[in-house]
């Protein structure tokens, strides 16, 4: 059974990164496509991006292009999303989740992580 | 605003059936599959359909989905107070981006009351 354990709550100022790591046990991370999911305080659920196994390549939301980067570290499987110049909009909880393909249903969440960003 | 729309808010009263639309157009929900999430308060959300009709493993079957054009629906019956619960739904969507992006519904809060 597949379990996704993710890092620790994160305080950050504007203009600063975070990354935010989530570690998966049960399966290993090159038979899962990955991707991220956040929601702001009060908010809906907004997709970021994951990976695309058919392509073998990782596709981010338009909204967060050249500000989010994705990573695996296979060795670990664990999985990383880093995002760039952070502003208070920012503030969220931020989800790993694993998308069941072709439909990409998330079937398998992360318990989420908060990232305040706040001067 | 969200690409795909859901009500607000829909009530009902215990152990009647209430159900959750959800709007879309040619480029999401009318082209590709739609899944649907319970999101308890305070945790992470939980997948209760996906492919636009099917249960995994553990959702009782008073839960089930179903579309038809561009829209979705969420039916729950024998209503519990433990169903109180934020529901959102999702697919593809073609429009946005070249590789496509995935879109949420703004969420729908059930009130069993």
């Amino acid at each position: 059974q597949v379990q996704l354990v993710q890092s620790g709550a994160e305080v950050k100022k504007p203009g600063a990164s975070v990354k935010v790591s989530c570690k998966v046990s049960g399966y290993t991370l090159t038979e899962l496509s990955m991707h991220w999911v956040r929601q702001a305080p009060g908010k809906g659920l907004e997709w970021m991006g994951g990976f695309d196994p058919e392509d073998g390549e990782t596709i981010y939301a338009q909204k967060f292009q050249g500000r989010v980067t994705m990573t695996e570290d296979t060795s670990t499987d664990t999985a990383y999303m880093e995002l760039s110049s952070l502003r208070s909009e920012d503030t969220a909880v931020y989800y790993c989740a694993t998308c069941y393909a072709p439909s990409c249903a998330f079937d398998i969440w992360g318990q989420g992580t908060m990232v305040t960003v706040s001067s | 605003q969200s690409v795909l729309t859901q009500p607000p808010s829909v009530s009902a009263a215990p152990g009647q059936k209430v159900t959750i639309s959800c709007s879309g157009s040619s480029s999401n929900i009318g082209n590709n599959y739609v899944s649907w999430y319970q999101q308890l308060p305070g945790t992470a959300p939980k997948l209760l359909i996906y492919d636009n009709n099917k249960r995994p493993s553990g959702i009782p079957d008073r839960f089930s989905g179903s579309k038809s054009g561009t829209s979705a629906t969420l039916g729950i019956t024998g209503l519990q107070t433990g169903d109180e619960a934020d529901y959102y739904c999702g697919t593809w969507d073609s429009s946005l981006s070249a590789g496509g992006d995935v879109v949420f519904g703004g969420g729908t809060k059930l009130t069993v009351l």
